[in-house]
């Protein structure tokens, strides 16, 4: 079945370290995996997203890699600030469907100064 | 330029009881997906709205329904509520396309007593 699962379920690091969050996926026809960041009582916000014809995709501190033959993908941030604290989920595009989205669990992330 | 609004922002109901949840796109999206999150939890996808019908279904039960209106809002209706109903609900608006980028509303938090 539609399937994402997504580790860490919680990531402590440092100011100024690196973050990565990875996915898997079940369905190997999706081709389009967003990534979206949700603050404490907010909604979630799109921050990042990659389709199946290219393999990373960078904008400013955060870049998205992925990798079809083993169904990957994963998130990383560098240079982590405190107001990157927050829940992050990745996503897929369950094929044969027009826009549905299966989500990961999430990951907190918090960042201490 | 509205981005995606969601009405009312909160609502507690008691078992058995229906609930009417409203949304309207952002300007110039005319496809309407509505998802339940419950705390801790990713979204999950109960349906999608595309020239007022129904064109896509999660795993939910048929006392979700919803309607979309000539103007691409959109209402969620659950009859007999459950205990089991209390979470976030989220609308996200795109275009018509596979693999449109959603965004979000910003929810709206039903608690079932």
């Amino acid at each position: 079945g539609e399937n994402v699962e997504q580790h860490p379920s919680t990531l402590s690091v440092q100011e100024g370290d690196s973050a990565v969050i990875k996915c898997t996926y079940s369905d190997s026809a999706s081709n389009y995996f967003p990534w979206y960041k949700q603050e404490l009582g907010k909604r979630p916000q799109l921050i990042i997203d990659i389709r199946s014809n290219v393999g990373e995709k960078k904008d400013q501190r955060i870049a998205v890699t992925l990798n079809k033959t083993a169904k990957h993908f994963s998130l990383h941030i560098t240079e982590t600030q405190p107001e990157d604290s927050a829940v992050y989920f990745c996503a897929a595009l369950v094929s044969g469907g027009y826009n549905k989205l299966i989500f990961g669990a999430g990951t907190r992330l918090a960042v201490h100064p | 330029d509205a981005g995606v609004t969601q009405s009312p922002t909160h609502l507690i109901k008691t078992r058995g009881q229906q609930v009417t949840l409203r949304c309207s796109p952002k300007s110039g999206h005319d496809t309407v997906s509505w998802y339940q999150q419950a705390l801790g939890q990713g979204p999950q996808f109960i349906f999608q709205y595309y020239e007022e019908e129904e064109r896509q279904r999660g795993n939910f039960p048929d006392r979700f329904s919803g309607h979309q209106f000539p103007n691409y809002s959109s209402e969620l209706n659950v009859n007999a509520l459950l205990l089991g109903d209390s979470a976030l609900y989220l609308c996200a608006s795109s275009g018509q396309g596979m693999g449109d980028t959603q965004y979000f509303g910003p929810g709206t938090r039903l608690t079932v007593l």
